[in-house]
């Protein structure tokens, strides 16, 4: 199947700086790739949509100057949580499409710890 | 937009029984159901999914059926084994996009 990788897998950052995750589509190209926010014992909440070459759309309630997310190319996406606050640890997953929008594939998730 | 109702949260069973999980939705224009299993600090894992054109699918020790008109579908998992323990989460897709919709997860334990 579709690979689709994170980086870190982990991260602990002080309060008040910024932290970039990145999504990578190993073996296939991802026109569309997803952000979501999953906390413990939670569903996944999806934060916003990525689409290659064109703005993020963010789901209602997301701040998008706080998440910025680049999808610069068909296999690279970047979230980046500006001036993190410890109410931003969370586990971040990215999931990526491979054409068919059925087909979503997930990463293994950025466990983020601001202190 | 799509709800997707998933039970129990949390199931119990011992090695070598069945598990049920079962999931509703609201969107009749939903056309896709995925299952995922997802293992403490990682990723969902796609584990069966089904259309709506198809009743029941089956692999090997994991099945899911589909009934369109009560709008509700469920996971089947045979001859559990301690290694099938996760959080399962179903979701639903409408043929009018491409976001898909979660259910609330169900942690399954099975017990040696």
């Amino acid at each position: 199947g579709a690979v689709v990788s994170q980086h870190p897998s982990w991260v602990i950052c002080k309060s008040g700086t910024s932290v970039k995750i990145e999504c990578r589509s190993l073996d296939f190209q991802a026109t569309t790739m997803f952000w979501y926010r999953q906390f413990p014992k939670q569903s996944l909440m999806l934060m916003a949509t990525s689409n290659e070459g064109s703005k993020a759309t963010y789901e209602q309630g997301v701040e998008k100057d706080k998440f910025l997310i680049n999808h610069a190319s068909l296999t690279l996406s970047t979230l980046t949580v500006t001036s993190a606050h410890p109410e931003d640890s969370s586990f971040y997953i990215c999931s990526a499409i491979s054409g068919r929008r059925y087909e979503q594939y997930f990463g293994p998730g950025t466990r983020l710890t601001v202190t | 937009g799509e709800n997707v109702e998933q039970h129990p949260s949390t199931l119990s069973v011992q090695e070598g029984d069945s598990a049920v999980i079962k999931c509703t939705y609201s969107d009749s224009a939903s056309n896709y159901f995925p299952w995922y299993k997802q293992e403490l600090g990682k990723g969902p894992q796609l584990i069966i999914d089904i259309r709506s054109n198809v009743g029941e699918k089956k692999d090997q020790r994991i099945a899911v059926t589909l009934n369109k008109t009560a709008k509700h579908f469920s996971l089947h998992i045979t001859e559990t084994q301690p290694e099938d323990s996760a959080v399962y989460f179903c979701a639903a897709i409408p043929n009018t996009g491409n976001q898909f919709y979660f259910g609330t997860g169900t942690s399954l334990t099975v017990i040696p």
